[in-house]
């Protein structure tokens, strides 16, 4: 069973508009999550990861994530968007159940940014 | 380091061929792995590995074979290519397996674009 999941395979924003790309997990274990990002045509690049501790994690290229337990969710801001952005957003963590060998990706989010 | 390399970049194979898609890391990573990427699909789990000489399934093995046989090396095969397997192939490492403790960030290759006609 998919265990994390993103809600919203397209998301559109004008530049200078709040950017949020949403994540659920699923997890009887303790979720170890993380974001990535995929620019058109290369590999992928870690934005951002959290571990246990500080729910407010901050990555590269001013996004930010919070991890919300009430809710299973690690959704992905950021305050203002710049053209540079546009790219595939993947959420990316732990399967659920006891195993910590599989490793699953949500479906991804490809943020389009409008002038 | 060169980091995560792959090989080849592209490749199109017939229906029923064979072949193997490189992947080596000289980080000294552990935990190795072996992704597809299809529209729509996110990147799904084909084999893992958390150690030479140790190898596991993950969402999708069907048609795929791996061996670890170095900690550098982690190969992944195609025993009859069939249309169905065109994707982009992802290896990733990371220093350590997943665990109980944390998991650590995965490194990924540039990818392989495969076509089977």
């Amino acid at each position: 069973a998919q265990s994390v999941t993103q809600l919203g395979s397209h998301v559109s924003v004008s530049e200078g508009a709040l950017v949020l790309l949403r994540c659920n997990y699923s997890s009887s274990v303790p979720p170890y999550l993380f974001w990535y990002v995929q620019y058109p045509n290369q590999g992928l690049q870690l934005l951002l990861k959290y571990t246990t501790g500080a729910t407010l994690v901050k990555g590269i290229n001013g996004f930010e994530a919070e991890f919300k337990k009430s809710e299973t969710s690690f959704h992905l801001t950021k305050p203002s968007a710049h053209m540079s952005d546009a790219a595939e957003y993947f959420c990316f963590g732990n399967a659920g159940g006891t195993s910590y060998g599989k490793l699953t990706f949500g479906q991804g989010t490809i943020l389009t940014v409008h002038p | 380091n060169a980091g995560v390399t792959q090989t080849p970049k592209f490749q199109v194979l017939k229906t029923g061929q064979s072949m193997t898609l490189q992947c080596a890391q000289d980080m000294n990573h552990e935990y190795m792995s072996w992704y597809r990427q299809d529209p729509g699909m996110g990147l799904r789990l084909i084999h893992y590995s958390v150690g030479a000489g140790i190898t596991d399934q993950g969402e999708v093995p069907n048609g795929y074979n791996v061996s670890r046989s170095t900690t550098e090396d982690f190969p992944l095969r195609l025993l009859s290519a069939a249309p169905s397997q065109t994707s982009v192939y992802f290896c990733a490492s990371s220093l350590l397996p997943p665990r109980l403790a944390g998991i650590e960030e995965q490194y990924f290759g540039p990818g392989t674009r495969l076509t089977v006609t």
